[in-house]
């Protein structure tokens, strides 16, 4: 089955940094890569996805790369606020009747004023 | 749109003792429900895969006969907890996907259960 690894496992940033959360994946049939925000006690809330047939994503201050023949793809926020800690989660997945996510294992992103 | 909601959103109980969680889908029908725990400080772990009007999908080292689910119509997956002892105190998080919606993998998650088993 699919595998997806995650680092680093806590980041501290200042704010107005920038911030790069890192997965690989060991499946080449996963075809697409959300990315998570999970603040405590609460669902994870998608913040960006990204297909297998697109190499990169951007939604304001969040962009997601994908890198297909590595099998690996990142999360890049800019000029991080605050509000942006949290536990960050990617995940991977594949079009299929079942379309299962298997998510990393989570960075704890800290920025600081 | 797509919004998923669970019940209870906590739950205390005593050991030996069952509980069942509700998943809906309140704005779609969903086909597919999948059922995710989530201990503290680590990732979410799907337990099972859950089918309207068939049997679920368990991920392996997942009990069948422990966490019972059941997915009954296209709004609603229950998730039961037999005979719950402590180990199984944790956050438990369904989602869904919207068969209808544009992004054919994407799953909206319900806002998960915690439980807590004395």
């Amino acid at each position: 089955g699919e595998n997806v690894e995650q680092h680093p496992s806590t980041l501290s940033v200042q704010e107005g940094d920038s911030a790069v959360i890192k997965c690989t994946y060991s499946d080449s049939a996963s075809n697409y890569f959300p990315w998570y925000k999970q603040e405590l006690g609460k669902r994870p809330q998608l913040i960006i996805d990204i297909r297998s047939n697109v190499g990169e994503k951007k939604d304001q201050r969040i962009a997601v790369t994908l890198n297909k023949t590595a099998k690996h793809f990142s999360l890049h926020i800019t000029e991080t606020q605050p509000e942006d800690s949290a536990v960050y989660f990617c995940a991977a997945s594949y079009t299929g009747t079942a379309s299962k996510l298997t998510f990393g294992t989570g960075t704890r992103l800290q920025v600081t004023l | 749109g797509a919004v998923v909601s669970q019940h209870p959103s906590w739950v205390i109980c005593k050991s030996g003792t069952s509980v069942k969680i509700e998943c809906r889908s309140l704005d779609f029908q969903a086909t597919t429900m999948f059922w995710y725990r989530q201990f503290p400080k680590q990732s979410l772990m799907l337990m099972a895969t859950s089918n309207e009007g068939s049997k679920a999908t368990y991920e392996q080292g997942v009990e069948k006969d422990k966490f019972l689910i059941n997915h009954a119509s296209l709004t609603l997956s229950t998730l039961t907890v037999t005979s719950a002892h402590p180990e199984d105190s944790s956050f438990y998080i369904c989602s869904a996907r919207d068969p209808a919606g544009g992004v054919v993998n994407e799953q909206f998650f319900g806002p998960g259960t915690r439980l807590t088993v004395l």
